[in-house]
């Protein structure tokens, strides 16, 4: 069963703080995972990518995957409020069927 | 570069009328092309994908369906509008080998009075 569980927030912090956003998934035979960022009225923006396992770090954003948990995270750093978007999570068994996506978490950078 | 163009941005269509909504990708060849659906509180819903010229796969029973006529050229109808058919429609193209990096466009809202 293709399932991806993400609260949907919303998520407020002030600005600067170490935000923390979080997916769990349920099939063990995806091997991709993404993190998108959509602002309102937008189509979603990729903004981290990960096969397998492991962390990857681009500027203020680190994605972590824990296959053996099922569990996929997205850290940001010294926060902005340009920051303050959706954001979806999403994996992949890689094949061209499409993402399976979280609902989204709704994250509020206060200045 | 490659850009994706979706419209129209905004439409407002009766119970039971038509719909046609196009999508185009420029600067790439044979991308895998996909239709979403975005509903307030649901998330992205998979409706159809294709992985070339006249091949469409259906994720969800509906009214709807997808064609693509043209190599680059993506296509989402509806003959009769539903009130449950109302939602935020994005198109989407990936390259092949590439599938779980989607592009989306700037999608539709469609509201169906």
């Amino acid at each position: 069963q293709k399932e991806v569980e993400q609260d949907p927030g919303p998520l407020s912090v002030p600005e600067g703080a170490i935000v923390s956003l979080n997916c769990t998934y349920s099939n063990s035979a995806f091997q991709y995972f993404m993190w998108y960022r959509q602002y309102s009225r937008k189509g979603p923006e990729l903004l981290m990518y990960t096969y397998s396992s492991g962390n990857k770090e681009d500027g203020r954003f680190t994605a972590q995957v824990d296959k053996s948990s099922k569990y996929i995270s997205l850290f940001i750093r010294d926060s902005q409020p340009s920051d303050s978007a959706t954001y979806l999570c999403a994996v992949s068994g890689g094949g061209a069927d499409g993402l399976t996506f979280g609902k989204g978490t709704h994250l509020i950078i206060q200045p | 570069s490659q850009t994706i163009h979706q419209w129209p941005a905004t439409l407002v269509q009766p119970v039971g009328s038509p719909l046609s909504l196009e999508c185009t990708v420029e600067g790439t060849s044979n991308p895998n092309l996909y239709w979403y659906r975005q509903a307030a509180g649901r998330g992205l819903q998979l409706l159809f994908y294709s992985v070339g010229i006249g091949q469409i796969s259906s994720e969800v029973p509906q009214n709807l369906s997808a064609s693509r006529p043209q190599d680059r050229q993506f296509i989402l109808s509806s003959k009769k509008l539903l009130l449950s058919d109302s939602g935020f429609y994005l198109c989407a193209w990936s390259r092949g080998g590439e599938n779980e990096k989607l592009f989306f466009g700037s999608g539709t809202q469609l509201s169906v009075l």
